[in-house]
């Protein structure tokens, strides 16, 4: 298994652009989440999804954030407008169900905001 | 109640010596208990998971602690190595609610060669 794959894996973008962030969640993976990791706050879970339906997007910081998950296979997050305040790592996990023993976090996309 | 606490933030081991992080929490509804290990660049992955059941769980060097009355679990690494420089993360989640995970703030881990 190829594992949580992200894309892309570095992202530099100007303030005001709109940025869009890829994830393949593990084949039979039921439950799907987004964090953001700073320095300042750590790792912050943004949204997850339950068989493609958005069970929780309470840590989604503001209306700029917005995340989709239109197939079992697939699931964006897109920032727009952009922001520096949004330079972070964001990562993409995947587990059979929300309550499962084990998140398998994909390697993340470095996101640069300048 | 939700909030897991963890300390320290930030920790520096001699190689050989022993490495503790601890975490709290106040959610009596949590039953499982994982660590996540993350290298740099890398995703955060699962290096051990204890349930309330029992009080100690051992793997290799790796033991979880864990103290049901007191809401307080650690991780311990016996002879600490340069390879296990990473940052660290507790986390607890209530399986039965089927509830999303919730992570500490993590514990950076520098073993000093």
């Amino acid at each position: 298994d190829a594992g949580v794959i992200q894309s892309p894996r570095h992202e530099v973008t100007e303030m005001g652009q709109e940025v869009t962030l890829r994830c393949k969640p593990i084949s039979g993976h039921n439950s799907l989440f987004w964090y953001r990791q700073t320095m300042m706050r750590g790792l912050e879970l943004l949204i997850y999804f339950n068989n493609n339906v958005p069970i929780d997007d309470s840590g989604m910081p503001e209306d700029r954030f917005s995340a989709k998950m239109p197939n079992a296979s697939f699931s964006t997050l897109k920032i727009q407008p952009s922001e520096p305040r949004d330079s972070a790592v964001y990562f993409c996990a995947s587990s059979f169900s929300a309550g499962s023993d084990t998140q398998y976090f994909g390697p993340g996309t470095r996101l640069t905001v300048l | 109640q939700q909030q897991v606490k963890q300390s320290p933030q930030s920790l520096i081991v001699q190689k050989g010596g022993i490495s503790i992080i601890n975490c709290a929490y106040e959610n009596t509804a949590f039953d499982y208990f994982p660590w996540y290990q993350q290298f740099p660049g890398k995703g955060p992955a699962l290096l051990i998971a204890i349930r309330p059941d029992v009080s100690e769980k051992k793997e290799g060097r790796f033991t979880i602690s864990f103290n049901k009355s007191a809401k307080q679990f650690s991780l311990h690494i016996m002879d600490s190595q340069p390879g296990d420089s990473a940052t660290y993360f507790c986390a607890a989640h209530s399986q039965n609610r089927d509830d999303k995970i919730i992570f500490g703030k993590g514990t950076r881990l520098h073993i000093l060669p």
